[in-house]
Parts: structure tokens; C-alpha cells; sequence
């Protein structure tokens, strides 16, 4: 298993564009989670979708959205981009919901980078 | 507020000594920590987890709810310790985990 695998790697856009970030979760884990992390920080929870339907939404602005499809592959969308917004996007994948009490492991993919000039 | 601490951006130490990696956290229910773990050129892992009171390539950690910590240690480092370690919290039932700004350990030879 190539573990969760995200694409493009990299990516350049000006501000006011919109991109797509994209996530394949290991097989057989039913939620993703998407994170931004921003150079010297640590990741920062955006959002997180469990069997389709998003269970978990951080402090991003109406900006950012996701969706999971029925393969549970999900993209994250940003549109009007910001200088701000340049960083490192995570999707990170689990078996089963992350909630209260269920101490599962969170599966990370390499990130996309995303530089907004 | 729900915060992560971790005071130490880098932290170096000579192969052989004894390590702490300090975590504090805020969150007023029943915390659940965790220490990630990002060698050079590698993904982002768990490396263990409170609720199993595990030992994990000779790090633990211990929860101590009086002084809101979870501080990771090991007795004696190695070499291919060195890598970047974020300690994070699990918040509610909406999946979040939220990660301090990770700790620098560099183990020098």
C-alpha cells in the first residue's frame, strides 16, 4: 500500500485563484482529514469527512471547502486566494471517525505545497 | 481555550543523554494526547498515543492532569532520534487534533 498519496506536490498560483488539492486515503479507511500548515508551525485542522459528509470543520474561512467522494478520495478547494494561504496542505486518513475516545491513528500523506505569489 | 505548548523549538543534546520533549496543554474536559513524529524526509507519524501507555522506540510519556503536561522522554538518545516531534490533543467529537509548534531534537554523535 502507497499509504495516502495526495497531488499536485507543488503548485504556484497569484492571488484570487482557485485550486484543488487532492487526497487518496489508504485503503479501506473510511475518513479524511485535511491540515494547513504553515512554515514553522504545526499543522492546523481544517476540516475532517467521515462516509461522505463533513463531521468536522476548523476556524477557516467559507474560502476553503471539501468534499469526499463514494471511493472516499476527497478534494479541499480554496478559492480567492490569499498571500496567507501559501503552505503546506496535509490530508491525513484514519479508519474510522476521529472522536471522543477513539484514539486512532491519523495517517498523513506528504502534503501538497501550495505558494501563492 | 484549547491550546498545545511546546516551549522548546530545538532541542540538543550528545547521543547517549537523556532526553524531555515538553508538552502542555489547555482543554477543559478529558484530554487526549498524542506525540507525532516527522523524521527527515518522511511523513508525518504517530509515535504514541496516552491512552495505551505504550514505549515506543524507548520514548514514553506520561499524562499528568495537575500540571497539564505530557512530556516525552527517553533515557538515552540516538542518532537516528533526531527528527522534528510535534505533541498534539484531540478535541471533542469533531475529529480535531490540535498540534503545538514542534520541538526541534537534534542528537549529536
Amino acid at each position: 500500500d502507497a499509504g495516502v498519496t495526495q497531488s499536485p506536490t507543488h503548485l504556484i498560483k497569484t492571488r484570487g485563484q482557485h485550486v484543488t488539492l487532492r487526497c487518496s486515503p489508504i485503503s479501506g479507511h473510511k475518513s479524511v482529514s485535511w491540515y494547513q500548515q504553515v512554515l514553522g508551525q504545526g499543522p492546523q485542522f481544517i476540516f475532517q469527512y467521515y462516509e461522505k459528509e463533513e463531521r468536522g470543520r476548523g476556524n477557516f474561512p467559507d474560502r476553503f471547502s471539501a468534499r469526499q467522494f463514494p471511493n472516499y478520495s476527497s478534494e479541499l478547494n480554496v478559492n480567492a486566494l490569499l498571500l496567507g494561504d501559501s503552505a503546506l496542505y496535509l490530508c491525513a486518513s484514519s479508519l474510522e471517525l476521529l472522536r471522543q475516545g477513539y484514539t486512532g491513528e491519523l495517517f498523513f500523506g506528504e502534503g501538497s505545497r501550495l505558494t501563492v505569489l | 481555550a484549547q491550546r498545545v505548548t511546546q516551549p522548546e523549538k530545538l532541542l540538543s543534546v550528545f547521543k547517549g543523554a537523556p532526553v524531555e520533549l515538553k508538552c502542555n496543554y489547555s482543554y477543559s474536559g478529558s484530554p487526549e494526547l498524542f506525540w507525532y513524529v516527522q523524521y527527515s524526509r518522511q511523513r508525518l507519524q504517530l509515535l504514541l498515543r496516552h491512552i495505551s501507555r505504550e514505549s515506543i522506540k524507548g520514548f514514553t510519556a506520561d499524562l499528568n492532569k495537575g500540571e497539564t503536561s505530557f512530556h516525552l522522554k527517553k533515557p538515552f538518545a540516538q542518532e537516528e532520534d533526531s527528527a522534528m516531534y510535534y505533541c498534539a490533543l484531540g478535541s471533542g467529537n469533531t475529529g480535531k487534533l490540535i498540534f503545538g509548534q514542534g520541538t526541534t531534537l537534534q542528537v549529536k554523535p
